[in-house]
């Protein structure tokens, strides 16, 4: 069965820092990866997706993912976090084809200090 | 493109009342709907998969009489929380996969800004 585990629960970084939020999947093949941003009281925004081709995905906001097959991983990075990007993050994902849902990791909250 | 609304956005209703909670994809046609609850700091968790003009799909654990699912059209979800009760209060969302993208697409789907239920 399809899992996603996000070791991290609440991450606590400074403006201007570097950021890296682990994902890990299990699925028998090649998924489809997304990671999701939710601000307090809405609904989840769309940072980036993988589904084949270049392992390192390019998002909105300034954050990458990098597949990793080999680990299993879907790693979330941003090189500089602004304060805005105080949120919770979601790694989901989802099997090819049909009207397949996605299973989503419990979220990591990240709070950023000034 | 893509968005996703939800009406409304916040209602609180006494118990044993019932509740509708309506999600419309406002620029494309959504085959596929999807109904989440999501608890204080916890993730998505699926309800059901809804699909247009045939019945609801629950996930295990869900009550199908308790949560009416309809997808009349392919712009139109309705999520109705029927008899509710206090443990029924959650932030509810729906999502919509764009039909048009065909089946072989990247399975994205768009999300609402959620529904946060109360009941008193």
């Amino acid at each position: 069965a399809q899992s996603v585990t996000q070791p991290d629960i609440h991450i606590t970084v400074s403006e201007g820092a570097s950021l890296e939020l682990r994902c890990n999947y299990s699925y028998g093949a090649t998924p489809y990866l997304f990671w999701y941003v939710q601000s307090p009281g809405q609904g989840l925004q769309l940072l980036l997706k993988y589904f084949s081709g270049d392992t390192l995905v390019q998002g909105i906001k300034g954050f990458e993912a990098e597949f990793k097959r080999s680990q299993s991983s879907f790693n979330l990075r941003k090189p500089s976090v602004h304060w805005s990007d105080a949120a919770e993050y979601f790694c989901a994902v989802g099997a090819p084809g049909g009207y397949n849902k996605l299973i989503f990791g419990a979220g990591t909250r990240l709070a950023v200090h000034p | 493109g893509a968005v996703v609304s939800q009406h409304p956005s916040r209602v609180i209703c006494k118990s044993g009342t019932s509740v509708k909670i309506e999600c419309r994809s406002l620029d494309f046609q959504a085959t596929t709907m999807f109904w989440y609850r999501q608890f204080p700091k916890q993730s998505l968790m699926l309800m059901a998969t809804s699909n247009e003009g045939s019945k609801a799909t629950y996930e295990q654990g869900v009550e199908k009489d308790k949560f009416l699912i309809n997808h009349a059209s392919l712009t139109l979800s309705t999520l109705t929380v029927t008899s509710a009760h206090p443990e029924d209060s959650s932030f509810y969302i729906c999502s919509a996969r764009d039909g048009g993208r065909g089946l072989s697409a990247y399975n994205e789907q768009f999300f609402g800004p959620g529904t946060r239920l109360t009941v008193l």
